[in-house]
């Protein structure tokens, strides 16, 4: 079955350390991969999207992401986090079947502590 | 632009009970969809629509059902509302077009968060 598995359900980390965030996913067509950021009460954002070519993709606020398609991953880092980075990281993919919908990991809830 | 936009924001249903979430986007996209979100789960998709006039079952349909008469809205139905229903309801939408651009992100609206007891 087609699925995605985010490993972390929380990580708590101190401001301005590293970050990864892990995400895998297991199918057997083609993937396009996608993560996705809620904050408190809101609706989901785009974070950053790979649909081909370099395998490293970057978002404007510092996080990065890269596949990895031998070991199908999609890892989501940051160097040097913020407090407000503080939310719930979600991993998707939309798998080559026509349907074009986003199949979602369960989420890592990100906690930036001072 | 507004985006995508949900009403309403919260509601209680006693079991039994239906109601029609709403959903509209004023970025003519082409695909919409429905997802509902759990707690400590991710989003699960209950419907698709490709068009006007065409929708699709998603991964939980039991329980609802949707309809797309125009390109801007996407309601759904819920018809006996059950406890098992009760979580928080995502409508999202997003352009598919020929090549990479069939993959584009999906725009998420704010939620409405539904309880039934």
């Amino acid at each position: 079955a087609q699925s995605v598995t985010q490993l972390d359900s929380q990580v708590p980390v101190f401001e301005e350390a590293p970050v990864e965030l892990r995400c895998n996913y297991s199918s057997s067509v083609s993937v396009y991969l996608f993560w996705y950021v809620q904050y408190p009460n809101q609706g989901l954002q785009l974070l950053l999207k790979y649909l081909s070519g370099s395998t490293l993709v970057e978002s404007i606020n510092g996080f990065e992401a890269e596949f990895n398609k031998s070991q199908t991953s999609f890892h989501l880092r940051k160097p040097s986090v913020h407090i407000s980075d503080t939310a719930e990281y979600f991993c998707a993919v939309i798998m080559d079947t026509g349907r074009r919908a986003l199949t979602f990991g369960s989420g890592t809830r990100l906690q930036v502590q001072p | 632009n507004a985006g995508v936009t949900q009403t309403p924001k919260f509601r209680i249903l006693k079991i039994g009970q239906s109601m029609t979430l709403q959903c509209t986007q004023d970025m003519n996209h082409n695909y919409m969809y429905w997802y509902r979100q759990d707690p400590g789960m991710g989003l699960k998709l209950i419907y698709y629509s490709v068009g006007a006039g065409i929708t699709d079952k998603g991964e939980v349909p039991n329980g609802y059902n949707v309809s797309r008469s125009t390109t801007e809205d996407f309601p759904l139905r819920l018809e006996l509302a059950a406890p098992s229903q009760t979580s928080v309801y995502f409508c999202a939408s997003s352009y598919s077009g020929p090549g990479e651009s069939s993959y584009n992100e999906q725009f998420f609206g704010p939620g409405t968060r539904l309880t039934v007891l």
